[in-house]
């Protein structure tokens, strides 16, 4: 049950496009379309922010977006807004019935 | 509103139990999985544990499994987590989260959280 990979941070200007990649093996991002994303802003709980890869629950903007190739699921947050600002985790499920988490990165707006 | 608060943190000795209690209301509770999840200070999120919404299917983290105990109770809308032999490093804030429609990865509901110290 080893953490999936994240970049610890990744930054942009307002208005910009950034990329968090989340990398695990086939036995979980890459065997199952089973890849969730969350945000989570300091001393908040996490919010579920993308689902089965690609879906988007009911009130969560169309800036972010989900994506998966291989063993790397990616979250895309176009136009970057001062309140993306926060900590994303993935999540997968996995091969053994558990779920792993990324290690988490942080989003800087310049 | 659907909604979920977890009770039952404190300071606990090393080697000491402790029981989290997680109280659900505005939904149907037994028809819905439930998730732990911890987050140490300063670190990042950790899967614990899942149990079904009748309480008979029950998977861990190797991190908990053999020290950490989960259950419910669908008359009272409450989830349990014995903790068992505390370690220093189960040091957390922990959330329970409701699972989705679309599987255990599927969190749409999550509590506040409650703090868990093991320290002497």
């Amino acid at each position: 049950q080893s953490a999936l990979t994240q970049p610890a941070s990744v930054s942009g200007s307002p208005g910009q496009s950034i990329t968090i990649s989340c990398t695990g093996t086939s036995s979980d991002v890459g065997g199952y379309n089973y890849v969730s994303w969350f945000q989570q802003h300091p001393g908040k709980a996490p919010k579920l922010l993308i689902c089965d890869v690609t879906i988007r629950p009911s009130g969560v903007s169309n800036r972010f977006s989900g994506s998966k190739s291989g063993n790397t699921a990616s979250l895309t947050i176009s136009g970057l807004q001062a309140e993306d600002e926060a900590d994303y985790y993935c999540s997968s499920y996995s091969s053994t019935k558990t779920l792993v988490f990324g290690t988490g990165t942080e989003v800087t707006v310049l | 509103q659907v909604q979920l608060v977890e009770s039952g943190g404190g300071l606990v000795e090393p080697g000491g139990s402790l029981r989290l209690s997680c109280a659900a209301s505005g939904f149907i509770f037994s028809d819905y999985y439930i998730n732990w999840v911890r987050q140490a200070p300063g670190k990042g999120l950790e899967w614990l544990s899942h149990i079904s919404g009748s309480g008979t299917t029950i998977y861990y983290a190797d991190s908990v499994r053999g020290r950490f105990t989960v259950s419910r109770d669908n008359a009272k809308n409450s989830l349990f987590l014995q903790m068992n032999s505390l370690r220093a490093e189960d040091t957390a804030l922990y959330y329970c989260a409701r699972v989705g429609a679309r599987g255990v990865h599927h969190m749409d509901v999550w509590g506040k959280g409650t703090t868990v110290t093991v320290s002497s």
